[in-house]
């Protein structure tokens, strides 16, 4: 069993609409969640990050993250054709440069 | 200021063959780390270097190895490939600074192609 598992996608929605991605993972010792995007031929980039639990807004965009579920999501409100793109979540345990990711959601926003 | 570059950005090689892969991590950015990027596995961490020394290791095998140089550039190195080397190599590159939030930034990826 993989220790981060995310939501498989792929996910199509109309434009305006709230989209909520989500992740569980098995190993406690992760205390930053990220969500990144990556486009097409491009490499991910962050979106956001939070540090233990608790939620965190940034625009149309909210992290979530419950360490006593496991559990963490990320929320796109108003949703526009250019958020179309391959979200992941990935997991740290430490500040240090190896994280552990999600394989990915593809989200599909139609005008 | 410029992003974190990655050459070639594609590489065919045969089965039993040799690959060396580049990346040149942001202007005084000291850690850089290596991902694999599969459709069946997804993103994998390969292996972090930080001024120079291994500091984070992931879970393949020896064939796939890594080093980096005093101006922080990293290269990796898959010896014997195999077909299931095929995949997207990231390269990622961060400041190292434990005393705030280490953000990784990307670069575009080196695109293998094992036959």
């Amino acid at each position: 069993q993989k220790e981060v598992e995310q939501d498989p996608g792929p996910l199509s929605v109309p434009e305006g609409a709230i989209v909520s991605l989500n992740c569980t993972y098995s190993n406690s010792a992760f205390q930053y969640f990220m969500w990144y995007r990556q486009y097409s031929r491009k490499g991910p980039e962050l979106l956001m990050y939070t540090y233990s639990s608790g939620n965190k807004e940034d625009g149309r965009f909210t992290a979530q993250v419950d360490k006593s579920s496991k559990y963490i999501s990320l929320f796109i409100r108003d949703s526009q054709p250019s958020d179309s793109a391959t979200y992941l979540c990935a997991m740290s345990s430490t500040n240090a440069g190896k994280s552990t990711f999600g394989d990915g959601t593809t989200l599909t926003v139609k005008p | 200021k410029a992003g974190v570059t990655q050459t070639p950005r594609y590489l065919i090689k045969t089965r039993g063959q040799q690959v060396t892969l580049s990346c040149s991590p942001i202007s005084g950015h000291r850690s850089v780390s290596w991902y694999q990027q599969t459709p069946g596995q997804g993103l994998q961490f390969l292996f972090e270097y930080f001024s120079e020394t291994q500091r984070n290791k992931g879970n393949f095998p020896g064939r796939f190895s890594g080093r980096q140089f005093s101006n922080s550039r990293s290269e990796m190195n898959v010896s014997t490939l195999e077909l299931g080397d095929s995949a997207l190599y990231l390269c990622a590159s961060s400041s190292g600074d434990h005393t705030s939030y280490n953000e990784q930034f990307f670069g575009p990826g080196t695109r293998l192609t094992v036959l």
